[in-house]
Order: structure tokens, then sequence, then C-alpha cells
């Protein structure tokens, strides 16, 4: 089974200044890893995504996140934040293959401010 | 993208009665779709895997006859909250993919239970 840590609740941070969130999995086979940002009452949007080949994946908005399988980590950083960027953000894992279920982390709440 | 779709976006029901909850994969055919559940200020919880044809796969801690789960066709499944209580009123996403490891998900369903 898998498992996903986000390491911070909430992450507070002004405008233009970049931004770090932590995401840890635990898994005993391979695995596709997610980051998607959640607004208020609305669903999910899919921010970027790890499948396989570079271990770098840039997504929409400017945001990026890097696999790491040694410290079975996939953290997502953005060099500068917008207020627009205020939202909850999650991280996700599922084994590879076609169909398989994704295991959410806790949620990040990140807060950008003036 | 691929595209899910579900409806209704918020019901309002009184306490006793069923609600009928729809996904469906407008552009593509989906054999497995999840059902999760996600209340307020929490992260998504993995209700159940709904297979097209045959029998719901449900999370430890699901009550199956609570959340009867129907998938009778490649673009359809549906989500019955049966004798629903005011603890039942959540926020009830739903995902689809296409057999690449990406998930699709729905804009989710506001149910409030008075």
């Amino acid at each position: 089974a898998q498992s996903v840590t986000q390491l911070d609740s909430q992450v507070p941070v002004f405008e233009e200044a970049p931004v770090e969130l932590r995401c840890n999995y635990s898994s005993s086979v391979s695995v596709y890893l997610f980051w998607y940002v959640q607004y208020p009452n609305q669903g999910l949007q899919l921010l970027l995504k790890y499948l396989s080949g570079s271990t770098l994946v840039k997504g929409i908005n400017g945001f990026e996140a890097e696999f790491n399988k040694s410290q079975t980590s996939f953290h997502l950083r953005k060099p500068s934040v917008h207020i627009s960027d205020t939202a909850e953000y999650f991280c996700a894992v599922s084994e590879t293959g076609g169909y398989n279920k994704l295991i959410f982390g806790a949620g990040t709440r990140l807060a950008v401010h003036p | 993208g691929a595209v899910v779709s579900q409806h209704p976006s918020r019901v309002i029901c009184k306490s006793g009665t069923s609600v009928k909850i729809e996904c469906r994969s407008l552009d593509f055919q989906a054999t497995t779709m999840f059902w999760y559940r996600q209340f307020p200020k929490q992260s998504l919880m993995l209700m159940a895997t709904s297979n097209e044809g045959s029998k719901a796969t449900y999370e430890q801690g699901v009550e199956k006859d609570k959340f009867l789960i129907n998938h009778a066709s490649l673009t359809l499944s549906t989500l019955t909250v049966t004798s629903a209580h005011p603890e039942d009123s959540s926020f009830y996403i739903c995902s689809a993919g296409q057999g690449t490891g990406e998930l699709f998900f729905g804009e989710g369903s506001r149910l409030t239970v008075l």
C-alpha cells in the first residue's frame, strides 16, 4: 500500500517570494506522483505529474516538482508566487499501471500575502 | 485532457432520504471510476472503486449498504447515499482514467443533509 505525507499543513508566504511545498511518499512498488490544486468550493485541478522519464517535471502556472527516488520525495516549487496561488495543494501517489487508485496526502494550505 | 462531469453539483436533502450522484466520462470510456469523499478542510479519502459491469470495491470502513455504487455503462457511475443523515454531509468527488495512469476528476458534489 502507498501513503503520502505532506509535511506542512500551512505555508504562509509573501507575494513574489519563492515557495516549496514538501511531499514524501511510501511505497513498496513503483509509483506515479501527482500534485493537484483545489480552490475553495471547487474540484481538483492537476498541476503536474510524474509518470516516467525526467525527474524534473514542469506543470501549469509556473510550478515544477522533482522526483527523488532515493529520498522518496516529490516537492513542489514555484520561484515567485502570486496572490492567486492561494489555495489547497494535494500531493498524490498511485501504483504504476493504467487504472490504479490515487492516495492523497493531507494537503498544504498555501497562503500568499501582499 | 479528458472530461469527467458530476451531477448535481449541490444537493440538499432531508434526513432519511436517499440521494443519487452521477459521474460521467464525457469523451472517453472508463471501465474504472473512483469515488472520494472530502470533509471540510480535509483531504480526499477514497471510498470505493467502481468497476463497469461488476460490484464496486469498497475501502475499509466504508459501508457498502450505505453508499451504493452502480457502474452500469462505460461512461456512467452513480453513487447513492441511502437514508442520508447529517453526518453524511460532505463533498463527494469522482474520478476516472484512460489507462495512462492519470485520473481526471469531476467538479464534485456537495451534499447537505438537514
